[in-house]
Parts: structure tokens; C-alpha cells; sequence
């Protein structure tokens, strides 16, 4: 079993729709989470983390963490087709950036 | 001004070669990192590297050997390449390895990777 489980995809939603993406981890040592974005040819990029449970919001991002269900989602707002692109769950024991164990990724296309 | 940057973007070469790949990073940063990044887009880690000493040597074949000459640079040698080498190779870099922040993480630079093609 893989630490950290994401849905692959493609995910494909109408513009302007609610997206939500999630992910399901195994260590309940991992504390710390985030969600990167990657573009096609592209190196990830950091969107979001979050510290423990909670939700944390930032625009159209909102990340919540459901560490009793070892459970992680990110909702996006108000789709755009700029949001086109694979997400990636990651997490990490500590706050240091240390090893980061990633999700596999999730292909969202939004359509015009 | 690019913050992490690899050479070379593409890479086909055949089986049984050797060749590297270079990153520098312009951001200060103390630590660097070397992962793969299969077909289905899994993101594995090979190895991190801080101010330049070795400190994450994953399990991966000691074909591939990294060299960090200073803080800024960390290189990947791959030796005798084989068919399953082929992938996208990233680096990163961080900041602040070992001291605790509370909340706060920083998260990895990535660079745009290399696409190692071996036939």
C-alpha cells in the first residue's frame, strides 16, 4: 500500500464549477500537508499547505485536513480554465521541508 | 532570473550510456533534491543533498550517483542507463532543513525537469 493514494483522473468540470480533489494517507505521523500544481512540461508548484486538521482558505483554494480520517481534500472555486493542470497531494512529518512524500496526482481539466 | 534550473531539458540517449544532468538554484537555499517522476506522475525521492552533505540516499541503484560541488548545485550522474531510467528528473531545493518553524514550511522549488528518454 502506497503512504499517500490519489485519484488519478482526469477530472473534467465546466468552468465556473466547484472542484474538489482528494487524498487518503496511511502515516498518522505526517502533520504537515500541501497541494502543489503542475503544469504540462512543468515543475510543481507550491499551492497551499496546511498545519494538522483544519481548513485553511486562500482566494479560491480552500484545503482542509481531516487527520482522524487521514483524509485531505482541495476545493477550487469558481473554476478556471487556467486551473487546467495535475495536482499533487504531499505531505511531511516535519515543519522543516524535509522529505515530502507525494500523492500521484490528479489531471483536472476545466472546460470553457 | 530562474530560481531552480536544469540542463538539459530533453535527453534521448541509448541504453548502456552514461550521461548527467546539471541544477543550480539562485535562491540561497540550504538543501537540494533529486526526484523521479515515472509515466503515471508519481514523484519519488532519490536523494537530498545539505550544504553538500548527503542526507536522503533512497533506495536507488548506485548507477546513479549525485555530486553536489557547492550549496547552489547538485548534479545527477547515471551510469550504464537502462530503459526504466527513462522519465522526468526534477530538482528542488528548500530552505531550512532540521530547524523547526511551527506552522510555517517551505516547500520545494522545483525546476521544469529533465525528460530522460533512453532507447
Amino acid at each position: 500500500q502506497k503512504e499517500v493514494e490519489q485519484d488519478p483522473g482526469p477530472l473534467s468540470v465546466p468552468e465556473g464549477a466547484i472542484v474538489s480533489l482528494n487524498c487518503t494517507y496511511s502515516n498518522s505521523a505526517f502533520q504537515y500537508f500541501m497541494w502543489y500544481r503542475q503544469y504540462s512540461r512543468k515543475g510543481p508548484e507550491l499551492l497551499m499547505y496546511t498545519y494538522s486538521s483544519g481548513n485553511k482558505e486562500d482566494g479560491r483554494f480552500t484545503a482542509q485536513v481531516d487527520k482522524s480520517s487521514k483524509y485531505i481534500s482541495l476545493f477550487i472555486r469558481d473554476s478556471q480554465p487556467s486551473d487546467s493542470a495535475t495536482y499533487l497531494c504531499a505531505m511531511s512529518r516535519y515543519s522543516s521541508a524535509s522529505k515530502i512524500i507525494f500523492g500521484s496526482g490528479t489531471r483536472l481539466s476545466i472546460r470553457p | 532570473d530562474t530560481a531552480v534550473s536544469q540542463t538539459p531539458k530533453y535527453l534521448v540517449t541509448q541504453m548502456g550510456n552514461d550521461k548527467s544532468i546539471k541544477c543550480e538554484q539562485n535562491l540561497g537555499h540550504d538543501t537540494m533534491y533529486w526526484y523521479k517522476q515515472d509515466s503515471k506522475k508519481f514523484l519519488k525521492i532519490m536523494f537530498s543533498y545539505n550544504n553538500k552533505e548527503l542526507i536522503i540516499n533512497e533506495t536507488v541503484p548506485n548507477r546513479f550517483s549525485p555530486k553536489s560541488p557547492d550549496k547552489a548545485h547538485l548534479n545527477l550522474h547515471i551510469n550504464s542507463l537502462e530503459l526504466g531510467d527513462s522519465a522526468v528528473y526534477f530538482c528542488a531545493s528548500s530552505q531550512d532543513w532540521g530547524r523547526d518553524r511551527g506552522a510555517g514550511i517551505y516547500g520545494y522549488t522545483f525546476g521544469s525537469g529533465t525528460r530522460l528518454t533512453v532507447v
